[in-house]
């Protein structure tokens, strides 16, 4: 079993559509969830970061962590065509200064105009 | 120059050859990292620098050396590599005080064909 579980798709929805994105983990020690963001020939910039449980919210972004069913969500309102990218979930325990980061596979999402 | 610059963006080598990529970092961080990527796989981490000492190498084969003369530039030196080590290589930095959390940084990437 993978640590980090992610539909890589590819996910096309029109624009306007509210878009949830996913990743499930195995391991309990996780305490920090990342979404980063991957648009084509550049690198991930990160989205939005959660500690732990809870909902974060940046526009018309909102991440969601539910560490007792190990499920994270990124939610997008009012998907806009500049959202097409590779979303990429990834994950660390609080151990170290290295931050090992756990990657999930990532989403291809085309919002369609 | 701003954020983390990587040169070539694209390289073509053949197995025998030795090429070398480069990543520099213009935000005064202490940590740099090398990722590789590859198509329906996930990030693999290969290298961390922290102060210019190695503190992780991932298990990667030898024909993949890391340098890091100083906190702001890092190397992959490459050698006698394989086509399944065609990828994009994607390097990182990240602050080493601040608090728990410390984003890491990517560049563009060097999308690298073997031959």
């Amino acid at each position: 079993q993978k640590e980090v579980e992610q539909d890589p798709g590819p996910l096309s929805v029109p624009e306007g559509a509210i878009v949830s994105l996913n990743c499930t983990y195995s391991n309990s020690a996780f305490q920090y969830f990342m979404w980063y963001r991957q648009y084509s020939r550049k690198g991930p910039e990160l989205l939005m970061y959660t500690y732990s449980s809870g909902n974060k919210e940046d526009g018309r972004f909102t991440a969601q962590v539910d560490k007792s069913s190990k499920y994270i969500s990124l939610f997008i309102r009012d998907s806009q065509p500049s959202d097409s990218a590779t979303y990429l979930c990834a994950m660390s325990d609080n151990a170290g200064n290295n931050r090992k980061l756990i990657w999930g596979l990532g989403t291809s999402l085309a919002v369609n105009p | 120059e701003t954020g983390v610059t990587q040169t070539p963006r694209h390289l073509v080598m053949g197995m025998t050859n030795k090429k070398s990529l480069k990543c520099e970092q213009h935000l005064g961080h202490n940590a740099m990292y090398w990722y590789k990527q590859s198509a329906k796989k996930p990030l693999e981490l290969m290298f961390v620098y922290n102060f210019k000492e190695q503190t992780e190498n991932n298990s990667v084969p030898s024909r993949f050396s890391p340098e890091c003369p100083n906190s702001s530039h890092l190397f992959l030196h490459l050698h006698t590599l394989q086509p399944e080590d065609s990828a994009l290589y994607l390097c990182a930095s990240r602050p080493t005080a601040g608090g728990p959390f410390n984003e890491q940084f990517f560049g563009p990437g060097t999308r690298l064909t073997v031959l």
